[in-house]
């Protein structure tokens, strides 16, 4: 099983700060989404990174997929309350996602 | 984008009862659609691959009798919770996907067994 460590566990900012999140592995993956998961609902998939070394940007979040493929981070540029939510990374083979525990991230105005 | 929805959103029962809960693609054919358990302020732990008209592939641990899934058509997969304790309290969410495209996620279903 390849374990998916994420940190920290929980996030309070105040609106307009930057945070960052961290999905970390001892395995390589070859491909690790983030999703982000609000209350009594399903997740939501925000993006999937492939290349080592790769960075995406979604509007205010950016993605960062380390050059070795066993880590990942999630980082939010100004941050606002709409951005609350549980944060999770997941890899692994198609059909046997393995999730991280969640980054808990509230951001009070 | 792709929409999966589950039925019911929250259910409450008695000890004992047994609860179905659907999972439908309503925009796509899935081949492939998986159940997973969270429990509070936990991940999403996966629980059974499901192959509409095949047998499910269940993780270890979790109890192929006591979780009956069906997957009857491409667009249809059901978990039927057998004997339901409070232990089986739990958000329970499926996904649907096709092979080695993004997995979509319902919305979860609440289940609490009093």
């Amino acid at each position: 099983t390849q374990l998916l460590e994420q940190s920290p566990q929980f996030l309070s900012i105040q609106e307009g700060e930057n945070l960052t999140v961290y999905c970390n592995s001892s395995s390589v993956f070859s491909s690790l989404q983030w999703y982000r998961q609000e209350p009594g609902e399903g997740p939501v998939l925000l993006v999937t990174v492939v290349t080592g070394g790769e960075v995406k940007k979604l509007k205010r979040l950016t993605f960062q997929f380390g050059d070795a493929r066993k880590d990942s981070s999630l980082h939010i540029t100004a941050a606002q309350p709409g951005d609350t939510g549980l944060y999770l990374c997941a890899g692994g083979s198609w059909g046997k996602l393995q999730f991280g525990a969640g980054t808990q991230v509230v951001v009070t105005p | 984008g792709a929409v999966v929805s589950q039925h019911p959103s929250w259910v409450i029962c008695k000890s004992g009862t047994s609860v179905k809960i659907e999972c439908r693609s309503l925009d796509f054919q899935a081949t492939t659609m998986f159940w997973y358990r969270q429990f509070p302020k936990q991940s999403l732990m996966l629980m059974a691959t499901s192959n509409e008209g095949s047998k499910a592939t269940y993780e270890q641990g979790v109890e192929k009798d006591k979780f009956l899934i069906n997957h009857a058509s491409l667009t249809l997969s059901t978990l039927t919770v057998t004997s339901a304790h409070p232990e089986d309290s739990s958000f329970y969410i499926c996904s649907a996907g096709r092979v080695n495209q993004p997995q979509h996620f319902g919305d979860g279903t609440r289940l609490s067994i009093l």
